[in-house]
Order: structure tokens, then C-alpha cells, then sequence
């Protein structure tokens, strides 16, 4: 099976900040990553798809990069519904995974 | 409105079985894959099954083959999971997700989940 990795695991920060969160694959995947967003007693929040792909009603600040190993997600200026728990998920296998998290609190 | 609507939630033994159900409304449930994953309390998000639009084909994560069934009633616009010899360490939210099949992949509509706790 194909192993997610996220970092960091959490992460403090402000209204207005850039956040940056780093997730890679044990193996290539090319661009077949999905960026959820959960709240706590939520159900996850789909965000982007194909590694960069922004879900129809995704606000603009989220965006995704990477292909191959290694991707991202960042948000150009945290907002106050953004403190959540972030999850990405590889589907290039039949046997799809999501990375452990990372939850970004309030700095 | 898109959404999956679930039920069949609850506590049961260890050893026993349980059947979890997803009705899908306002979109064509025989076009899509459909997703179970499960969130055991203060964890991740674990992928456990999917089944593709026609149920002809299903795949299972290893900690729940050969005790998990997933399956659908496209005429009823119904998926199914059918949990059988639970264990303690299936207590978790369980969400049904529709898959973007054909159009980019990832899990774009989410069930409300439904709680399932084993325990004697």
C-alpha cells in the first residue's frame, strides 16, 4: 500500500497568515492527491482534487502543488473558518489512503 | 439537493454483525463509485472500501477484507455496508462518499456519518 505523510502534525497561526502544509507519498502518484478540510463533528470537506484542481465554491486563498511525492496546500491568508484539521488522500491505487492530518489552531 | 443520507448506526458486541446504510438523492447514483471511510474517535480519516458505479467490483482496505461487505441497490439509490465478527477497534464514525468518477477523482459529497461502537 502507498503511505501518506504529513507536516507538520500541527501548527499554530494567525488571521491573515500564509500557512503552508506538506504531505508525501511512499511511492509516485503522480497527481492523483485530493485536500479535504474537516471541522470538528463534520464531515470532511472535499478542496481540491488532482493535486491542484480547486473544488467548485473552494475560496481562491486554498491551492495545491506537486506532483510525483511530494505536494502541498497552501492558504494565502488564514481566515477564521480555515482552523481545522487538513487531510490529504492519494488515489493512484486501488487501495486509496489519507495522510494523518494536520490541524492548524489558532496562534 | 446532492446529498447521502445514512443510517444503521449504534452499539453492538464484539463478534456481532451490523449493516450501515447511505440513500443517495438529487443526482444519478448508477453513474458514480461510492466511498466508506471511518474515523475511530480523536483519529484520522481510514479508507475502508469502495464499489464502482455498476457494483461489480469492490475493494477492500486490509483491516476490514474479509469482514466488511460493501454493496448497492441502484434501484433504490441505496449503498450498503455490512460489518460482520466487529471488533473493538471498529468503534469509529463511518462516512459514505461519492467518488468524482471520470471527472478528477476525489470524494466530493460526504454523508453526515454514523456512530458505531462495539463494545460488550
Amino acid at each position: 500500500d502507498i503511505q501518506m505523510t504529513q507536516s507538520p502534525s500541527t501548527l499554530a497561526a494567525s488571521v491573515g497568515d500564509r500557512v503552508t502544509i506538506t504531505c508525501r507519498a511512499s511511492q509516485s502518484i503522480s497527481n492523483w492527491l485530493a485536500w479535504y478540510q474537516q471541522r470538528p463533528g463534520q464531515a470532511p470537506k472535499l478542496l481540491i482534487y488532482k493535486a491542484s484542481t480547486l473544488e467548485s465554491g473552494v475560496p481562491s486563498r486554498f491551492s495545491g502543488s506537486g506532483s510525483g511525492t511530494e505536494f502541498t496546500l497552501t492558504i494565502s491568508s488564514l481566515q477564521p473558518d480555515d482552523f481545522a484539521t487538513y487531510y490529504c488522500q492519494q488515489y493512484n491505487s486501488y487501495s486509496l489512503t489519507f495522510g494523518p492530518g494536520t490541524t492548524v489552531d489558532i496562534k | 439537493q446532492v446529498q447521502l443520507v445514512q443510517s444503521g448506526g449504534g452499539v453492538v458486541q464484539p463478534g456481532r454483525s451490523l449493516r450501515l446504510s447511505c440513500e443517495a438523492s438529487g443526482f444519478t447514483f448508477s453513474s458514480y463509485t461510492m466511498h466508506w471511510v471511518r474515523q475511530a474517535p480523536g483519529k484520522g480519516l481510514e479508507w475502508l472500501t469502495n464499489i464502482l458505479y455498476d457494483g461489480t467490483i469492490q475493494y477492500y482496505a486490509a483491516s476490514v477484507k474479509g469482514r466488511f461487505t460493501n454493496s448497492r441497490d441502484n434501484s433504490k439509490n441505496t449503498l450498503f455496508l455490512q460489518m460482520n465478527s466487529l471488533r473493538a477497534e471498529d468503534t469509529a464514525v463511518y462516512y459514505c462518499a461519492r467518488d468524482r468518477t471520470g471527472t478528477g477523482g476525489g470524494m466530493d459529497v460526504w454523508g453526515q456519518g454514523t456512530t458505531v461502537t462495539v463494545s460488550s
